[in-house]
């Protein structure tokens, strides 16, 4: 099966600094990746779409500045959450769709990546 | 805009009995339907999706889903629930030949013994 990671699962940091999550595609490439933000029993939202080599495009409200993402391989995607504050805590989750001829209709998530600010 | 809706948001079962999840999806062009699960502190597993053909759909762990087009729905049923089916179960929308996805707020699944 397809396997997407994400690194770390659980991270905790002071208010102001900056935290790195890490996306990767273990045993496939992956066209576009994507990243959401679940709050404590709620939905999804997706944050952003990032393809490789690209910029991402960031859905509506989401502010670009705080969120950075690189998307630097075809198996790689780094989400920065930059200058963290406590509202900023949240599980964040990657996924990623595999570069394939035709629409297969499947997303691979990763495990998810429980931030934390101090 | 696409949107989901999952009436639910807890539903309890016991063991061996039947379920279905309820899920309403609004859209003014044509989507493509899925169901996924998250087990605790997991990323989501994709359970089953209607993308065209039959409308019931069969997926892993003897979940089916039935789309119902003049309802706008997509509900997933199980004739006989188990103990491990306990998790969150999300149903998401996907505009035609696009990954991005629109997921519902999700329908916590509690199977007790």
């Amino acid at each position: 099966g397809a396997v997407v990671s994400q690194h770390p699962s659980w991270v905790i940091c002071k208010s102001g600094t900056s935290v790195k999550i890490e996306c990767r595609s273990l045993d496939f490439q992956a066209t576009t990746m994507f990243w959401y933000r679940q709050f404590p029993k709620q939905s999804l939202m997706l944050m952003a779409t990032s393809n490789e080599g690209s910029k991402a495009t960031y859905e509506q409200g989401v502010e670009k500045d705080k969120f950075l993402i690189n998307h630097a391989s075809l198996t790689l995607s780094t989400l920065t959450v930059t200058s963290a504050h406590p509202e900023d805590s949240s599980f964040y989750i990657c996924s990623a769709s595999r570069l394939a001829e035709g629409y297969t209709g499947e997303l691979f998530f990763g495990e998810g990546s429980r931030l934390t600010v101090l | 805009a696409q949107s989901v809706t999952q009436l639910d948001s807890q539903v309890p079962v016991f063991e061996e009995a039947p379920v279905e999840l309820r899920c309403n999806y609004s859209s003014s062009v044509s989507v493509y339907l899925f169901w996924y699960v998250q087990y605790p502190n997991q990323g989501l597993q994709l359970l089953l999706k209607y993308l065209s053909g039959s409308t019931l759909v069969k997926g892993i762990n003897g979940f089916e889903a039935e789309f119902n087009k003049s309802q706008t729905s997509f509900h997933l049923r199980k004739p006989s629930v188990h103990i491990s089916d306990t998790a969150e179960y999300f149903c998401a929308v996907s505009l035609h030949n696009t990954d991005k996805l629109i997921f519902g707020t999700g329908t916590r699944l509690q199977v007790f013994p």
